[in-house]
This record gives C-alpha cells, structure tokens and sequence, in this order.
C-alpha cells in the first residue's frame, strides 16, 4: 500500500466547472496535510494547509480532512485554465510525503 | 525573505560518472528534504534532516547517493556512480519546524544521465 494516494488522472473538467481531487494516506498519526499545485517544469508551489478534521476554504479552494477515513480531498471552484496543473497532495507525520499528483486539465 | 537556493538547475552527466547538488535552505529554517522526483511522478522522499541530524534516510540509496549537511544550514546530494534511472528533478525544500508548517522548495536541479 502506498503512503499517501491519489486518484489517477487526467481529470479534465471544462472552465467554469468543479475539479476534485482526491487523497488518502496510510499513517494514522499524519497531523499535517498539504495541497500543492505543480506547474509543467517548475517546482510544487502550496495552495492550502489543513490540520483538523472538516473543511477550510480560501478562494475558490476548499480543503477537506476527514482523519477517520485517512481521506483528503481538494476542490476547485470556477475552475479556470490557469488552473491546469499537477496536484500533488502531502502528509505529514514526522516525514513530508507526497502521492503521485493527479492532472488537472480546465478546457476553455 | 531569500526563497530556497539550488545549484546548478541543469546538470547532463554520463553514467557511471558522480555528481553533486547544492542547497541552501530558507535562513532559520531546521528541516531540509532532498527529494527526486521522476517525470510523471510525486515527488520520492531520498532524505530529512533536521538541524544536522539525518530524521529519515530510509528510500534513499545508499550505495551510491549520499547527503551531508554539516553545519544544519545548506545541505549537498552527491550520486556516486550515477545509473540512467536517476534521470530526474532533484528538489530541496525547507520548512522552520518539523509539523504544521509548509515546505518550501527551490527551483531543483534537472540531472541527465546519458
């Protein structure tokens, strides 16, 4: 079983759409869970912490942690082409680890 | 506030020859990560420290990578002799404390291994 899991792109959603995005981890002590947004050739950029179960919104992002699933998710409001990216989601306990990423294409 | 420096960005070497990356993390920051991250892949955990102390080593190959951070501020990642599959993105990040803070990266360096 992998440490931290996420579900398989390419998700491709028109602009304007909901994106979600998925994460589930395996280390029942993880404390910290991140989202971080990765464009093509560049380094993973943070766009959202959580540390207690339940929802947290900036933006257009809303961040959920549910700790008795082991479940992250990730969603994006009004998804818009600058949008499109890699996602990778983060856990961390006393190490920071990261799940595959899943594609996230906003077609026009 | 100096973001985390990586040295060089790009690096083309042959197999079997070694190479080193440079890191410099964020001023204060205690914890630094090395991470190699494939093309299409997350990025794989080579090794943590904190301070000057290595916290977790466990993926990274130690016959032929090493990592030092003497002083608990930059960190350097050797490869000693290189293979064809240790073609990726080398990335270093920082955070000021172990939980509840975020990583932040540097730029990485591209190593080519024809």
């Amino acid at each position: 079983q992998k440490e931290v899991e996420q579900n398989s792109g390419p998700l491709s959603v028109p602009e304007g759409a909901i994106a979600s995005l998925n994460c589930t981890y395996s280390d029942r002590g993880s404390q910290s869970f991140f989202w971080y947004r990765q464009y093509s050739g560049k380094s993973p950029e943070l766009i959202m912490s959580i540390y207690s179960n339940g929802d947290k919104e900036d933006g257009r992002f809303t961040a959920q942690l549910n700790k008795a699933s082991q479940y992250v998710s990730l969603l994006i409001r009004d998804s818009q082409p600058s949008d499109s990216a890699t996602y990778l989601c983060a856990v961390q306990g006393g190490k920071l680890i990261f799940g595959q990423g899943t594609e996230l294409s906003v077609k026009p | 506030e100096a973001g985390v420096a990586q040295s060089p960005r790009y690096k083309i070497i042959e197999k079997r020859q070694s190479v080193a990356f440079w890191c410099n993390p964020i001023s204060g920051h205690a914890t630094l990560y090395w991470y190699q991250q494939i093309l299409g892949q997350g990025p794989k955990l080579l090794i943590q420290f904190q301070n000057n102390g290595v916290v977790d080593d466990s993926q990274l190959p130690k016959d032929r990578f090493s990592a030092e951070r003497l002083k608990g501020v930059d960190s350097t990642l050797k490869i000693q002799p290189a293979k064809l599959e240790d073609s990726a993105v080398y990335l270093c990040a920082s955070t000021s404390d172990l939980l509840n803070t975020e990583a932040f990266f540097g730029q990485g360096t591209r190593l080519t291994v024809v």
